[in-house]
């Protein structure tokens, strides 16, 4: 059964910085391509960024939104993929969801979501 | 910029059919698949139509996807609604510049 667990949500000022994880299980993490999603209350989800496998040199891509202030990483050996945010703004509160596409074209397998606010 | 544009909300009576509307700009939807999900309060999106008109295992056959090139615009078909259909669906696509965008979503009521 493919887990996705989300941490490291909080509050954090504006212009400060959060890490997330995301720890997975059930699935060949390493050949899998990782995505974060987010939603702020009442919106739809917005699509963040990914990170590719080894096998694409762990290529990564970011929405314009969040280009330049957040990097996403992983770490094969734990079966990790993180998202590292700087520079936070208020309009960066929202539940932050890890998600990996399924034999589809469809994010199958999602989290339960972490919630970062950022507030002074 | 790529972008997938949603009613805000629809209405519909139990055991009506109810079409919810995803039309492109910015690019032809009908270059990638689209993703049909359903989410309800304090859970994550599932999906109920992959790849424009697919049905994941578990999902009924009363949800149905389609892709008109004609008007941009997917659309995501379900017949002999059900309470249970209640929910926030949301439109999700590709874009040729490595984006994943997703509509601003379509709350369903089934009254």
């Amino acid at each position: 059964e493919v887990q996705l667990v989300e941490s490291g949500g909080g509050l954090v000022q504006p212009g400060g910085s959060l890490k997330l994880s995301c720890a997975a299980s059930g699935f060949t993490f390493s050949g899998s391509a990782m995505h974060w999603v987010r939603q702020a209350s009442g919106k739809g989800p917005e699509w963040v960024g990914r990170i590719r496998s080894k096998g694409y040199d762990y290529a990564t891509a970011y929405a314009l939104s969040v280009k330049g202030r957040f990097t996403i990483s992983r770490d094969d050996s734990k079966n990790t993929a993180y998202l590292q945010m700087s520079s936070l703004k208020t309009e960066d509160t929202a539940v932050y969801y890890c998600t990996v596409l399924g034999v589809s074209s469809s994010f199958d397998y999602w989290g339960q979501g972490t919630l970062v606010t950022v507030s002074s | 910029n790529f972008m997938l544009t949603q009613p805000h909300s629809v209405s519909e009576s139990p055991g009506k059919t109810v079409t919810i509307s995803c039309t492109g700009s910015g690019g032809s939807i009908a270059t990638n698949y689209v993703q049909w999900y359903q989410q309800r309060p304090g859970s994550a999106p599932t999906t109920v139509i992959y790849e424009d008109n697919q049905r994941p295992s578990g999902v009924p056959d009363r949800f149905s996807g389609s892709i008109d090139s004609s008007s941009n615009s997917a659309s995501l078909t379900i017949s002999g609604l059900m309470t249970e259909d209640e929910a926030d669906y949301y439109c999700q696509s590709y874009h040729n510049n490595d984006l994943w965008v997703f509509g601003g979503g379509t709350k369903l009521t089934v009254l």
